[in-house]
């Protein structure tokens, strides 16, 4: 099992740029979970999917959207990067909430 | 709002002595805590998940503490090892309804063990 995984690991964009991040994750978990992770501020939650076909914010979720795509995939979209944005991004998912979660790699993001 | 403190923010220990870190958590409502590791440049790892109605949880090396009452849990790590450095993190998840999705997670412990 390759667990959760996250592409781009890297990604340098110019402000006003868009750009999608993808996870997927091979353990049939119905919950996955979009966190970004900041000096000083630690990780937050940015949007998250109970289940298939659902989606909810986080405690920020200004300036991205999600997509829940099928039960593997959660995809997080920046439709207008921002330097605000520059971030490491993780992806989670867990069989149903209060289970563990499962962290992906990360994405570096760099929004210049 | 659930704040979640780990204190101290870096740790440095000799090679064999035993790791003690310290998580506290404003709101006792919770459902479970669960402890992390991320090195550098990486994802985190799960390490323990312990239930609300649990004290305790062990794997290995590790043991994880809860006390609810008091807001605090504690990652003992016996006999520590260079391999053992990393940055530890608590999350706490509530037992509130819909909040029950969201870990709130505490700013981390970077520890240094030195050969």
């Amino acid at each position: 099992n390759a667990g959760v995984t996250q592409t781009p690991k890297f990604q340098v964009l110019k402000t006003g740029q868009s750009m999608t991040l993808q996870c997927a994750q091979d353990m049939n978990h119905n919950s996955m979970y979009w966190y970004r992770q900041d000096p000083g501020m630690g990780l937050r939650l940015i949007y998250y999917s109970a289940s298939e076909g659902t989606t909810d914010k986080g405690e920020v979720p200004n300036g991205y959207n999600v997509s829940r795509l099928n039960k593997r995939e959660f995809s997080l979209r920046l439709e207008s990067a921002a330097p605000s944005q520059t971030s490491v991004y993780f992806c989670a998912s867990n069989w149903a909430s209060y289970n563990e979660q499962f962290f992906g790699p990360g994405t570096r993001l760099t929004v210049l | 709002k659930q704040e979640v403190t780990q204190i101290p923010a870096a740790l440095s220990v000799p090679e064999g002595e035993n790791l003690v870190l310290n998580c506290s958590f404003t709101d006792s409502a919770i459902y479970n805590l669960q402890w992390f590791r991320q090195d550098p440049g990486k994802g985190l790892t799960s390490l323990l998940l312990i239930q609300s109605s649990q004290r305790e949880q062990t794997s290995g090396r590790l043991n994880a503490s809860l006390d609810k009452s008091s807001g605090r849990s504690t990652l003992y790590i016996a006999a520590s090892q260079p391999g053992d450095s990393a940055t530890y993190l608590c999350a706490v998840n509530l037992s509130v309804g819909a909040a029950g999705n969201k870990l709130t997670f505490g700013g981390g412990t970077r520890v240094l063990v030195k050969p």
